[in-house]
């Protein structure tokens, strides 16, 4: 593995199903986030990690929960899809604090039907 | 919360000619200020980072500035070319979150 990777890559669910979306990096940053990303709305965080064993809450975290067990990886839960979900789903990782660029995973594609 | 605002319009420009993108935010004063380069599918690319205390930074081709006064930086690319084309995105960093504009799209045409 080589920076940040995400799956599945894309996904179509039935509304009210449960769906993981997962997210691992090797670059051992403390940093992980979430966002979505909806036309002409850009990109908005839901959940971050600041480092293993801590979570907090984004602008938009209704609907999601997240976990943080290890540096490494950083998965996003949908318990009961709604279709207002449908979006496109960045992770990404960051050294951590103010200064640090944050690197982007390729993305998951979710459609909740 | 904070709010950032982009041209929401494509930025249409000839190739060789400078292209300055706007960012503009609301609320609270960010200790630094982030742009990003998106190509159609992918995720989000690091560009340039500006410091509350930094007038310009420059990399290459690009340059940035910021104006805490008038809460607001620009993004410029000197002699751009048609591989520029692609959507920015300007990103603010408060209390562990970063807040990110929804972009401007530019085009280079050649």
């Amino acid at each position: 593995i080589a920076g940040i990777t995400q799956a599945p890559t894309s996904q179509i669910l039935a509304a009210g199903r449960r769906m993981t979306l997962r997210c691992t990096q090797d670059m051992r940053h403390n940093a992980m986030y979430w966002y979505r990303q909806d036309l002409g709305l850009g990109l908005r965080l839901i959940h971050y990690s600041n480092t293993a064993g801590t979570t907090g809450k984004g602008e938009v975290p209704d609907g999601y929960s997240v976990s943080r067990a290890n540096t490494d990886d950083f998965p996003l839960t949908l318990a009961s899809a709604v279709p207002s979900q449908t979006s496109v789903y960045f992770c990404a990782s960051s050294g951590g604090g103010a200064y640090n660029e944050q690197f982007f995973g390729p993305g998951t594609r979710l459609t909740v039907l | 919360s904070q709010k950032i605002e982009q041209n929401s319009e494509a930025l249409n420009i000839q190739e060789g000619k400078t292209a300055t993108l706007t960012c503009n935010y609301t609320n609270y004063s960010p200790a630094y200020l982030q742009w990003y380069r998106q190509d159609p599918g992918r995720g989000p690319v690091f560009l340039l980072l500006i410091r509350e205390n930094e007038k310009e930074k420059r990399k290459e081709r690009l340059k940035v500035t910021f104006d805490t006064t008038l809460k607001q930086s620009l993004f410029h690319i000197t002699a751009s070319q048609p591989a520029d084309s692609a959507t920015y995105l300007c990103a603010l960093y408060n209390f562990n979150k970063f807040y990110f504009g929804s972009g401007t799209k530019l085009n280079v045409k050649p």
